[in-house]
């Protein structure tokens, strides 16, 4: 079955150091990945996205995020983070659907900023 | 970027009633649209598929008859929540996906609804 994996819940980093937040994916064929952000009461806003190709993906706000086949892992990465990167960080996975990709999303790993 | 607007973005309603979220892609056109629900400190989990002009294809364990889908148009899509009860209360997602580009799906801001 396919599933999404953050293993952290919960993550505190001081504004300037490096990020990176873990996703494990399981799947049975070449996945779509997604990593998107929500603010508290939000939406989510799409932050980067691997279909194929280069496994290193830019994204916005300074975020990477590298595919890594062999560890079913899509990590995001950031080199130094600003106290606004707070929020909730989804790791999805898509899946062929009746129409069109819909995701399946991990529990989400909070980011807390510490000055 | 692709737009969804969401509405409203909060409800109070007694239990009984019927309330109506609607999800609108404002500069494109949605060949697809998908409704999620997420529970406080939880991910987000599909209810159901919707398809401009077919029937919406719902998730196993989403009661359809609760949970009413019309997608009328390539940039309109409503969820109706019929007789709520407090259970119902939770924030409700939509997202619009293009058919094609990979099938990126632009999520709306979210309804919060709380039935009392």
């Amino acid at each position: 079955a396919q599933s999404v994996t953050q293993p952290d819940i919960h993550i505190t980093v001081s504004e300037g150091a490096s990020l990176e937040l873990r996703c494990n994916y399981s799947y049975g064929a070449t996945p779509y990945l997604f990593w998107y952000v929500q603010s508290p009461g939000q939406g989510l806003q799409l932050l980067l996205k691997y279909f194929s190709g280069d496994t290193l993906v830019q994204g916005i706000k300074g975020f990477e995020a590298e595919f890594k086949r062999s560890q079913s892992s899509f990590n995001l990465r950031k080199p130094s983070v600003h106290w606004s990167d707070a929020a909730e960080y989804f790791c999805a996975v898509g899946r062929a659907n009746q129409a069109g990709t819909a995701l399946i999303f991990g529990k989400g790993t909070t980011l807390s900023v510490s000055s | 970027g692709a737009v969804v607007s969401q509405h409203p973005s909060r409800v109070i309603c007694k239990s009984g009633t019927s309330v109506k979220i609607e999800c609108r892609s404002l500069d494109f056109q949605a060949t697809t649209m998908f409704w999620y629900r997420q529970f406080p400190k939880q991910s987000l989990m599909l209810m159901a598929t919707s398809n401009e002009g077919s029937k919406a294809t719902y998730e196993q364990g989403v009661e359809k008859d609760k949970f009413l889908i019309n997608h009328a148009s390539l940039t309109l899509s409503t969820l109706t929540v019929t007789s709520a009860h407090p259970e119902d209360s939770s924030f409700y997602i939509c997202s619009a996906g293009t058919s094609g580009g990979g099938n990126i799906q632009y999520f709306g801001a979210g309804t919060r609804l709380s039935v009392l």
